[in-house]
């Protein structure tokens, strides 16, 4: 069975600073993950992906993210937090080989202080 | 170009009427989705469709149906609103039914009173 865990529902950082966002998986196969991004009244935007090549997988706006097997994490970081930021994040699972369905986790809000 | 279109994108009505939102993408993608995004912002997937094909129907009450005339469009009806079907809701498209990342419409925010 699937599920995500996003470990905080609300993370605050000053401008400048870096950014961790928690995430982790339960899967049966081999998952392939994402995080979404949300800005206020939008739809969501992919912000990066994993498909079982390279464990860190950089995506964009400068946010980057490590698949790690053994600990079944994907946390989402970016060095320098900007105010553009301030939105919510999902992280995502799916995996084959069943029918692609994506498992989303219930979102991290992310304030940027100025 | 949008990707993936919903109209219309704020809908409020009333109790026990019947309402429809349109979806369609312009990616040549082969998998469409509906899903629910309840008021603490999680989102649940609602069905999904393959090739104009019913793959996943997630316990959903049968007031809603979905309809797909072509793999670019799919449709969702609901019949006699009620109060809980307050959400938005997001249409989302995958280039296959593998492990590929969705593209989201906008949203569309439902409101029932």
């Amino acid at each position: 069975a699937q599920s995500v865990t996003q470990l905080d529902s609300h993370v605050s950082v000053s401008e400048g600073t870096p950014v961790l966002l928690r995430c982790n998986y339960s899967s049966s196969y081999s998952p392939s993950l994402f995080w979404y991004v949300q800005h206020p009244n939008k739809g969501l935007q992919l912000l990066l992906k994993y498909t079982s090549a390279a464990t860190l997988v950089k995506g964009i706006n400068g946010f980057e993210a490590e698949f790690k097997k053994s600990e079944t994490s994907f946390h989402l970081t970016k060095p320098s937090a900007h105010m553009s930021d301030a939105a919510e994040y999902f992280c995502v699972v799916s995996e084959s080989p069943s029918a692609n369905q994506f498992y989303f986790g219930t979102g991290t809000s992310l304030t940027v202080i100025p | 170009d949008t990707a993936v279109s919903q109209t219309p994108k704020y809908l409020v009505t009333q109790m026990g009427n019947d309402k429809s939102i349109k979806c369609e993408q312009n990616l040549g993608h082969d998998t469409m989705y509906w899903y629910k995004q309840d008021s603490k912002k999680f989102l649940k997937i609602m069905f999904s469709y393959n090739n104009k094909e019913l793959i996943i129907n997630e316990t959903v009450p049968n007031r809603f149906s979905p309809k797909s005339p072509d793999k670019a469009h799919l449709n969702l009806h609901i019949n006699s609103l009620e109060l809980g079907d307050s959400a938005v809701y997001f249409c989302a498209s995958s280039l296959s039914m593998r492990n590929t990342e969705a593209f989201f419409g906008q949203g569309t925010r439902l409101t029932v009173v």
